[in-house]
């Protein structure tokens, strides 16, 4: 069992719509929790940053840390196609031997259609 | 510059040749990062260098795979005698804080695409 598991979908959704996406995972040292974007032939890009559990939200995007389930979500409102993209979990220790390396998950393939 | 910056973009390469992948990072970033993405994956942690130094290479595959960063900015990773297993997109990344505090900001660059035939 991996140690971050992740749907790859792909998913596909109609403009407009409320997007799910999540990740759980098993190790509980994870502390620091990570949504990247990436498009086709580019780097990952940091969407949202979480310590611990609780919610963030930054405009249409709140990414949500359950760690007594050990599972993240991230939930994008109002979708618009340039959502369409990879987007990848990835998580840290907070402190302690390779605290710095991120753990990612597959990745799920989102696709909003106009 | 104002992004991690990789080359080549996309490399194609015989079986068992030797490939050099460039990446410079964000000026004054102090930590960079190699990972590699296989097809449907997520990437994958090679190797950690904090200034010149590999701090942590426990992730690179075997040891036809070496990295090196001798100034403490532009990093090389090199991989002699290429397999077809090799074939990947490799990914640097570069932070300004090496350590995992919760500034560690990565930021990735877009990547080198291998393929070894």
């Amino acid at each position: 069992q991996k140690e971050v598991e992740q749907d790859p979908g792909p998913l596909s959704v109609p403009e407009g719509a409320i997007v799910s996406l999540n990740c759980t995972y098993s190790n509980s040292a994870f502390q620091y929790f990570m949504w990247y974007r990436q498009y086709s032939r580019k780097g990952p890009e940091l969407l949202m940053y979480t310590y611990s559990s609780g919610n963030k939200e930054d405009g249409r995007f709140t990414a949500q840390v359950d760690k007594s389930s050990k599972y993240i979500s991230l939930f994008i409102r109002d979708s618009q196609p340039s959502d369409s993209a990879t987007y990848l979990c990835a998580m840290r220790k907070g402190s302690g031997g390779s605290n710095y390396k991120l753990t990612f998950g597959k990745g799920t393939l989102l696709t909003v259609n106009p | 510059g104002a992004g991690v910056s990789q080359t080549p973009s996309n490399k194609v390469t015989e079986k068992g040749k030797y490939v050099e992948l460039r990446c410079d990072p964000i000026s004054g970033h102090t930590a960079l990062y190699w990972y590699r993405q296989s097809l449907g994956q997520g990437p994958e942690f090679l190797i950690y260098f904090q200034g010149t130094g590999a701090a942590d290479d426990s992730g690179l595959p075997n040891d036809r795979f070496f990295a090196v960063r001798p100034e403490g900015s532009v990093s090389t990773l090199k991989i002699q005698r290429t397999e077809r297993g090799d074939s990947a997109v490799y990914l640097c990344a570069s932070s300004l804080i090496s350590k995992g505090s919760g500034a560690n900001v990565l930021t990735f660059g877009a990547g080198s695409r291998l393929t070894v035939l």
